[in-house]
């Protein structure tokens, strides 16, 4: 069974700050996905991984993949308030052309200034 | 036209109700998903349908009946359903090609009372 963890759970940083989320699973695979989530709301894709060593950045938040360590990072520079939110990494183990997404716990992310 | 359109967005139910969700896409996507959230946890996959035919069904109970009656709809029906199945229901679609990310609808806030 595909495991993903994701941490920390909980994040509470200061306005200005850097800081990283670490995602790991359990099984081979190389599609990764990165997805906010506001309270009560839905989930906004942010990144998409696809290969070993993906690098991608939009504004102050960038999302990296290692396969071989099965290990995705979310890492966010200079956090600003708006960033304040849930962050979950899921993983596709389906194999073919559908989702098969496994998602970790979530973090919880909050910005104070 | 990047939405996936989910309604109702709001849902209370008696245990002896029969009901129906629905979603909706325009994208030309042919894989289409239904997750279950509960408060706090991450989504969980409950059905996935490619090219209109159901592809997994990861273990639902029976009183979650899927439904996709073309390319651009996905309904869930709803029986007999319990307290707990109380969450947000969301409905997602991709391409259904390996790594192309999901998009997800606002979701339906169901209350089983």
């Amino acid at each position: 069974e595909l495991k993903v963890e994701q941490n920390p759970l909980f994040l509470s940083m200061q306005e200005g700050k850097n800081y990283t989320i670490y995602c790991n699973y359990s099984t081979t695979s190389d599609r990764l996905y990165w997805y906010r989530q506001d309270p009560g709301k839905s989930l906004e894709s942010l990144f998409v991984l696809l290969s070993n060593g993906a690098v991608k950045q939009e504004g102050r938040l960038m999302a990296s993949l290692d396969t071989k360590a099965r290990l995705s990072t979310l890492h966010i520079t200079a956090a600003v308030h708006d960033l304040s939110a849930t962050y979950f990494c899921a993983v596709d183990s389906s194999g073919g052309s559908n989702y098969k997404l496994t998602f970790g716990k979530g973090t919880l992310l909050t910005v104070n200034p | 036209d990047t939405e996936v359109t989910q309604t109702p967005k709001h849902l209370v139910m008696g245990m002896t109700n029969k009901k129906s969700l629905k979603c909706e896409q325009h994208m030309g996507h042919r894989a289409m998903y239904w997750y279950k959230q509960k408060a706090k946890k991450p989504p969980e996959l409950m059905f996935v349908y490619s090219y209109e035919k159901l592809s997994i069904n990861e273990s639902v109970p029976s009183r979650f009946s899927p439904e996709c009656p073309n390319s651009s709809l996905l309904n869930l029906h709803l029986h007999a359903l319990q307290p707990e199945d109380s969450a947000l229901y969301l409905c997602a679609s991709s391409r259904p090609f390996a790594g192309t990310e999901a998009f997800f609808g606002q979701g339906t806030r169901l209350t089983v009372v």
